[in-house]
């Protein structure tokens, strides 16, 4: 079965302090692995594509990464407004139309 | 540019009441997406469109009906509300060619009561 698991499932920073979000997935076939930012009571925005493995990505304090396996997206220094909920989706070569999303992972920055 | 625009924003239903969720796209997008997304889940395909006049369901379709006479609209349907449709929803969409992301809509959050 075609699967996407984020974790952690929220994470707490001091500002400054850079850490990782993991996105893990098992799927037949990935056509590409999507990073978007959700705010509270907006819509997701997105923010990075990957479709190969080794393949990096980066806009401002975050920079994103694809192994075979699983993406990173590194937050390094990291301010109160980078505080957000990121969610990791994924484009399968079975289907143009679909997506898989993990369920997110809750950052909280904190001055 | 409005990009994705949902309309309401907001919305309290009783049981077993209808009603149409609105979405609008101006970026000439053949592809668009209807989701789901209730709290500690992922986002939920509820029906997609490759263009004007085709549909198709995704995971979570019963209980929905979605139209698309135009490139720019998608309206979901919901037939006789059921508490389990309490959720936020959003409207997606994207393009055919370049990196194949989606762009969203601001979402409308309904509670079946």
């Amino acid at each position: 079965e075609d699967q996407v698991t984020q974790s952690p499932e929220a994470l707490r920073l001091q500002e400054g302090e850079s850490s990782s979000l993991n996105c893990s997935y098992t799927v037949s076939g990935l056509r590409g692995l999507f990073w978007y930012r959700q705010d509270p009571g907006k819509g997701p925005e997105f923010l990075f594509t990957l479709y190969s493995a080794g393949e990096e990505k980066e806009k401002e304090r975050l920079k994103a990464t694809l192994t075979k396996k699983e993406s990173f997206l590194h937050i390094t220094a990291p301010k109160p407004e980078d505080s957000a909920t990121y969610l990791c989706a994924v484009q399968l070569y079975s289907g143009t139309y679909k997506y898989i999303f993990g369920t997110g992972t809750r950052l909280k920055v904190l001055a | 540019n409005a990009g994705v625009t949902q309309t309401p924003k907001f919305r309290i239903l009783k049981i077993g009441q209808s009603m149409t969720l609105q979405c609008t796209q101006d970026m000439n997008h053949n592809y668009m997406y209807w989701y789901r997304q209730d709290p500690g889940m992922g986002l939920k395909l509820i029906y997609y469109s490759v263009g004007a006049g085709i549909t198709d369901k995704g995971e979570v379709p019963n209980g929905y009906n979605v139209s698309r006479s135009t490139t720019e609209d998608f309206p979901l349907r919901l037939e006789l509300a059921a508490p389990s449709q309490t959720s936020v929803y959003f409207c997606a969409s994207r393009g055919t060619s370049g990196t194949y992301e989606q762009y969203f809509g601001p979402g409308t959050r309904l509670t079946v009561t």
